[in-house]
């Protein structure tokens, strides 16, 4: 399967400050990446959607000023907590689409913990 | 809009034994994809395998197939010879083709491989 990293792997922060995670497609060209969240024992929840060269989709309730997503090559995704509070402590999961046909499937990173003191 | 219900919570099987998830979807769509996913304690999610609707042929992978009934909108996990890898949260997921299609996943079926 294709090859997704996500950088960095953890991070502890103080409250206030922003954080950028990376999401990177190694072996694949990804016009199309998503941003999830998951909280515990839940499954994941959808952010965004994130596209080469334009503006993120944001899913509803999910503040675009708060959570920045930038898709600035067709191999990188970052998104960005801006002014971090304890409640966005969470493990946050990217996933690059390929859009082959009759192959269209996600493939994700291995996730990001944050957590905000 | 898709809906996907996986009805078990957890699940437990013996090593060397046979398990069968099970996942149920709603949709109007006629062409469409499903997964299983895989999530280890690692949380890494890791594709299991791959169906698509207008194939009837059921997919498989090694250990891993699948019982795919489009008319009951039933997809089911099943997972041979069980290994203690094997031990995660496994996630059913459902996806319409095309560019920037969104996964809708069910809550997940926590599986675990006993000795």
């Amino acid at each position: 399967g294709a090859v997704v990293s996500q950088h960095p792997s953890w991070v502890i922060c103080k409250s206030g400050t922003s954080v950028k995670i990376e999401c990177r497609s190694l072996d694949f060209q990804a016009t199309t990446m998503f941003w999830y969240r998951q909280f515990p024992k839940q499954s994941l929840m959808l952010m965004a959607t994130s596209n080469e060269g334009s503006k993120a989709t944001y899913e509803q309730g999910v503040e675009k000023d708060k959570f920045l997503i930038n898709h600035a090559s067709l191999t990188l995704s970052t998104l960005t907590v801006t002014s971090a509070h304890p409640e966005d402590s969470s493990f946050y999961i990217c996933s690059a689409f390929i859009p082959a046909r009759r192959k269209e499937t996600q493939y994700f990173g291995p996730g990001t913990r944050l957590l905000v003191l | 809009a898709q809906t996907v219900t996986q009805s078990q919570p957890e699940m437990s099987v013996q090593e060397a034994e046979t398990v069968t998830l099970s996942c149920t979807y709603d949709t109007s769509e006629s062409n469409y994809y499903l997964f299983w996913y895989k999530q280890p304690p690692s949380r890494q999610m890791i594709l299991v395998i791959r169906q698509e609707a207008y194939k009837q042929q059921n997919a498989t992978e090694n250990r891993f197939s699948v019982n795919f009934q489009k008319a009951a909108k039933s997809f089911s996990l099943k997972i041979s010879d069980s290994q203690l890898g094997d031990t995660a949260m496994y996630f059913c997921a459902f996806m319409k083709p095309g560019t920037a299609s969104k996964l809708t996943f069910g809550t997940g079926t926590r599986l675990q491989v006993t000795l």
